[in-house]
């Protein structure tokens, strides 16, 4: 059963670069869509982007300027990176395989509020 | 964008009772050339992440009861709990993925009544 485990700063400050991890176990990245969503209460779920080994990607354009997804195949683990964040970027953001676009595996989730 | 608009919003159904979740797509999401629907449904109970019930808008994931099932094509859609249990309690979402940028629906609640 693949497990997916987000990581990274709780708190980030307003305009500076969010950056979350996701380490993927008993499964391979070199395979599958690997996604990140993010769910806040004002916005509901809302899918970032997906990246496929060795590095297709593709961004919603609402973020597209903003984020950066990576896959470091030796880590077997997924990034994001998001810049000139806002309080509109608060949210829980999750890592997900997709199959490809419905998504089958989820990790538990990490909350990003963004404040000074 | 694909929007996604689910109704209700929320529903109270009593224990053994049937729940029925609509889910509705502002443009097809039938890929013709596999008669595939592009259309996934999700259960999200408090404090976890969303749990995949329904994919190709009638295929259930492994594992998920048989009482849980989908129907419809094109733009409209279905999640249908034929007999409701108290673990069913949840937010349930329908998602887009017959195109990028892939989208959710608001999300119904189903309780107990």
């Amino acid at each position: 059963q693949v497990q997916l485990q987000e990581s990274g700063p709780g708190l980030v400050k307003p305009s500076e670069t969010l950056s979350l991890t996701c380490n993927v176990s008993r499964g391979s990245i070199s395979t599958y869509y690997w996604s990140w969503i993010r769910q806040s209460p004002g916005k509901g779920l809302e899918w970032i982007a997906y990246i496929t080994y060795p590095g297709t990607t593709n961004y919603n354009p609402s973020l597209q300027s903003r984020v950066t997804i990576s896959v470091d195949r030796s880590k077997n683990q997924l990034s994001l990176k998001l810049t000139s964040v806002s309080a509109a970027d608060t949210a829980v953001y999750y890592c997900a395989r997709g199959d490809p676009g419905f998504l089958d595996y989820w990790g538990q989730g990490i909350l990003v509020t963004v404040s000074s | 964008d694909i929007v996604m608009t689910q109704s209700p919003d929320s529903l109270a159904v009593s224990l053994g009772e049937r729940a029925t979740i609509n889910c509705k797509s502002s443009q097809s999401v039938l890929y013709r050339s596999n008669n595939k629907n592009y259309l996934a449904w999700y259960q999200q109970k408090p404090g976890q992440p969303p749990k995949l019930v329904i994919y190709w808008a009638s295929t259930r994931e492994s594992g998920v009861p048989d009482r849980f099932s989908g129907s419809g094509f094109g733009t409209d859609f279905t999640l249908t709990i034929s007999s409701l249990q108290a673990e069913d309690v949840a937010v349930y979402y329908c998602q887009q993925y017959y195109n990028t940028p892939w989208t959710f629906g608001q999300g119904t609640k189903v309780e107990i009544k």
